[in-house]
């Protein structure tokens, strides 16, 4: 099974500054036939289903605000949020799709300091 | 625009059985495979079972397989769970979502396993 490891578990960021969550696969997710990293990355807000924010570790999905970035390739990679916003506030988690079990990182939960 | 939504969870006692469905709307259901993702209160997500668009293939994660069953009719726009021998660890928000990545989620149902 790939291994989906987060980090921070929690962050907190003053509003209007970047925040930064990691995470690491083991092994890559980087499918070599098409060179697609197969990395996902969705928000939760509290009571809500997740939300998918960034596919293929860094194509933003439709509607998602430009603030929200990824990048990374292989086994390593980067949500950046670039100016926090109080809507922001969730857990994040990575996930992968490479090969099943599909599996998720442990998230990271987002505060506003 | 895409819908899904969960029915069919409720308190359950250990080693019953529960159906779950997840009713599609406004995409063409049988062109995409569907995923089961649980949550555990207070908890991460944790994939539970995908099946292709066709009903063909299907997957499982360690944790239930040979007790859940993924299924779909691609008649009526629904996706299915069959979990039976419930346990405890079984409790969860169910959540059915569409294709790979995950693009659209449904609200998710609320199993509970308690006697």
């Amino acid at each position: 099974d790939i291994v989906m490891t987060q980090s921070p578990d929690s962050l907190a960021v003053s509003l209007g500054e970047r925040a930064t969550i990691n995470c690491k696969s083991s092994p890559s997710v980087l499918y070599s036939s098409d060179n697609k990293n197969y990395l996902a990355w969705f928000q939760q807000r509290p009571g809500q289903p997740p939300k998918l924010l960034i596919s293929w570790a860094s194509t933003r999905e439709s509607g998602v605000p430009d603030r929200f970035s990824g990048s990374g390739s292989g086994t390593d990679f980067t949500l950046t949020i670039s100016s926090l916003q109080a809507e922001d506030v969730a857990v994040y988690y990575c996930q992968q799709y490479y090969s099943n079990p599909y599996t998720f990182g442990q998230g990271t939960k987002l505060e506003i300091k | 625009q895409v819908q899904l939504v969960e029915s069919g969870g409720g308190v359950v006692q250990p080693g019953r059985s529960l159906r779950l469905s997840c009713a599609a709307s406004g995409f063409s259901f049988s062109s995409y495979g569907m995923h089961w993702v649980r949550q555990a209160p207070g908890k991460g997500l944790e994939w539970v079972a995908v099946i292709s668009s066709d009903g063909s293939d299907k997957y499982y994660a360690d944790s239930v397989k040979g007790r859940f069953t993924i299924s779909r009719d691609n008649s009526k726009s629904t996706l299915y769970l069959q979990m039976i021998s419930l346990r405890a660890e079984d409790t969860a928000v169910y959540y059915c979502a569409k294709h790979q990545p995950m693009d659209y989620w449904g609200q998710g149902t609320l199993v509970t396993v308690s006697s």
